[in-house]
């Protein structure tokens, strides 16, 4: 009975490859977030999407491209990785926005750019 | 630009104790402060939400306070136990339910 669940666990890739991370959740929340996680465990956001309409996009390089294509799945395309890509990416989700409700995270995608 | 400090970075303690860990946040206009709590390898586990209207939040061994004029919470884990091992995360949500992180604090508990 996962809530928040993301595949693949693990990527590794060459630099100058896309990729693609997926989400999805179970709780019926109407939010959904993407967070990164750098090597020194600093968690920031980078997209939050509420009812499948982009509300948050925090000065992600535009080779990031997030989709919902419907309120319980967020994906994560990523073009032309690069090495300072490599880092956990924690989806996650919310039943209202993030200033009201407690937010739910996934296990991570742990990607590692060679 | 909000900033979140968390104090301090890394803590070990014998079994037992009480302890207290420390958050502070530089801009006070906040809907919500929420403890997490991060194990090696895995995801977020929301502990306390705290909302800006409250003053404290309690689950079993955990206790939440938020004193927004100050910028300050702090989580106080009651009788620590080895289990209670992990990395506490503090986030505060404000402008633009924009959540922001602290940095954490790195926990042991030795039996």
């Amino acid at each position: 009975d996962t809530a928040v669940s993301q595949t693949p666990k693990y990527l590794v890739t060459q630099m100058g490859n896309d990729k693609s991370i997926k989400c999805e959740q179970n709780l019926g929340h109407d939010t959904m977030y993407w967070y990164k996680q750098d090597s020194k465990k600093f968690l920031k956001i980078m997209f939050s999407y509420n009812n499948k309409e982009l509300i948050i996009n925090e000065t992600v390089p535009n080779r990031f491209s997030p989709k919902s294509p419907d309120k319980a799945h967020l994906n994560l395309h990523i073009n032309s990785l690069e090495l300072g890509d490599s880092a956990v990416y924690f989806c996650a989700s919310s039943q209202a926005l993030a200033g009201q409700e407690t937010q739910y995270f996934g296990p991570g995608t742990r990607l590692l750019v060679l | 630009k909000q900033e979140v400090t968390q104090i301090p970075a890394a803590l070990s303690v014998p079994e037992g104790e009480n302890l207290v860990l420390n958050c502070s946040f530089t801009d006070s206009a906040i809907y919500n402060l929420q403890w997490f709590r991060q194990d090696p390898g895995k995801g977020l586990t929301s502990l306390l939400l705290i909302q800006s209207s409250q003053r404290e939040q309690t689950s079993g061994r955990l206790n939440a306070s938020l004193d927004k004029s100050s910028g300050r919470s702090t989580l106080y884990i009651a009788a620590s136990q080895p289990g209670d091992s992990a990395t506490y995360l503090c986030a505060v949500t404000g402008g633009s339910y924009i959540p922001t992180f602290g940095r954490g604090t790195s926990l042991i508990v030795h039996p």
